[in-house]
């Protein structure tokens, strides 16, 4: 069972859409993330919400922190191709030890 | 910037057989992180070091042990390899455990036949 769920497992779309990809659990976050992977490396950051409702943008891509620091959301405008990637959403938990855990990710294909 | 080195990159085992994964940072971070991404699974947290001399498990520990041999280095150790462990390999490291961004290595790929 995954702490934290995240959906969909796989998008394909059209270059100019936009899309969402979400990320839940049951449990309170200390704080939320969101990295990026590209094939044969690491998991880069793209960025970290903290505070309950917060929204941060990074160019095209918009993050939201559920209210109740349970989930976040991470919306893309306008993809292109250069955008293709795994997102993986990952979050410490309160009261799990400051683990840091990782969702089962989002493969994202931008097409042109 | 070296980062968070892993080596190998890359290894074949025989079933049965032990292997110890390395890593190593130079960030002067306290915590450290070994996990395993399988296809459709995302990163599971196998070990993970909050500080030198100190190690927790994490959702899959079984089958591994791990060193925290200094504040640079955390080694990832496989007793008796299974095909089951056939997967791909990251250390990751932190500041401290609350703190906000990991920085990943380039991974290891372990194959087991």
């Amino acid at each position: 069972t995954q702490l934290l769920e995240q959906s969909p497992q796989f998008l394909s779309i059209q270059e100019g859409e936009n899309l969402t990809v979400y990320c839940n659990s049951s449990s309170v976050f200390s704080s939320l993330q969101w990295y990026r992977q590209e094939p044969g490396e690491g998991p880069v950051l793209l960025v970290t919400v903290v505070t309950g409702g917060e929204v941060k943008k990074l160019k095209r891509l918009t993050f939201q922190f559920g209210d109740a620091r349970k989930d976040s959301s991470l919306h893309i405008t306008a993809a292109q191709p250069g955008d293709t990637g795994l997102y993986l959403c990952a979050g410490v938990i309160i009261g799990y030890g400051n683990k840091l855990v990782f969702g089962a990710g989002t493969i994202l294909r931008v097409k042109s | 910037n070296a980062g968070v080195t892993q080596t190998p990159k890359f290894q074949v085992l025989k079933t049965g057989q032990s292997m110890t994964l390395q890593c190593a940072q130079d960030m002067n971070h306290n915590s450290m992180y070994w996990y395993r991404q399988d296809p459709g699974m995302g990163l599971r947290l196998i070990y993970y070091s909050a500080s030198e001399g100190t190690t927790d498990k994490g959702e899959v520990p079984n089958g591994y042990n791990v060193s925290r041999l200094n504040k640079r280095e955390f080694s990832l150790r496989l007793e008796s390899a299974a095909p089951s462990q056939t997967s791909v390999y990251f250390c990751a490291s932190k500041r401290t455990a609350t703190g906000p961004e990991a920085f990943f290595g380039q991974g290891t790929r372990l194959t087991v036949v």
